[in-house]
């Protein structure tokens, strides 16, 4: 059974740093790309970032670039999110989703991990 | 940036009944197009990819159509359970990849 499972998430003051990270199982992780989604409280779905397979082809929302920044350890199953310069806005719930077998669509997301950024 | 516009932004129909979503893209996406429900609480789950074909496990009575610009989402005959919230999403020109900003399908 595919899995994913985000952590990492929390309280941080406007200005802070944090780390998610994904978990990934039951799938050849390599072979898939995968994606941060965000939802602030109340509102639609927001895509953050994207790592292809190789890791080697990232990409990013223009809200975020400069910011966060997407990677991955296909030697560990893992997707990591590095989140600096947090402001207020950024307080959401941040999905880690699986590609399908065309990159672009989420078939498969994790329960999500919330960051709240507030002094 | 290709922008996904949905309509109704609510629509209330009673179980049993049909439901039309539809969905717009400001330029053509071909049929590189999803459609997520999200329930309360929950993450999004897939449906359809590729406008028209069902994701694993999905129910026959979701079915999507369309391409270039104007999609649909059809859910007949409503369960207690399709009442939610449904976005769609293009990955046809990215990045970025892009959402609409969602229908919520409420009990009538």
């Amino acid at each position: 059974e595919v899995h994913l499972l985000e952590s990492g998430g929390g309280l941080v003051q406007p200005g802070g740093s944090l780390r998610l990270s994904c978990a990934a199982s039951g799938f050849t992780f390599s072979n898939y790309a995968m994606s941060w989604v965000r939802q602030a409280p109340g509102k639609g779905l927001e895509w953050v970032a994207t790592a292809l397979g190789s890791g080697q082809n990232t990409y990013h929302a223009d809200s975020v670039r400069g910011r966060f920044t997407v990677s991955r350890d296909n030697s560990k199953n893992t997707l990591s999110l590095q989140m600096s310069g947090l402001r207020a806005e950024d307080t959401a719930v941040y999905y880690c989703a699986k590609d399908g077998t065309t990159v672009g669509y989420m078939d498969v997301w994790g329960k999500g991990t919330t960051v709240t950024v507030s002094s | 940036e290709i922008v996904m516009t949905q309509s109704p932004a609510t629509l209330s129909v009673s179980p049993g009944e049909s439901a039309t979503l539809s969905c717009g893209a400001s330029q053509s996406v071909s049929i590189n197009l999803a459609w997520y429900q999200q329930k309360p609480g929950q993450a999004p789950r897939l449906l359809i990819f590729g406008a028209s074909t069902r994701a694993t496990g999905i129910p026959a009575r979701f079915s999507g159509s369309g391409s270039g610009t104007e999609f649909t989402l059809t859910i007949s005959s409503l369960q207690s359970e399709d009442f939610a919230v449904y976005y769609c999403q293009q990955y046809h020109n990215w990045p970025p990849w892009t959402f609409g900003q969602g229908t919520k399908v409420e009990i009538k």
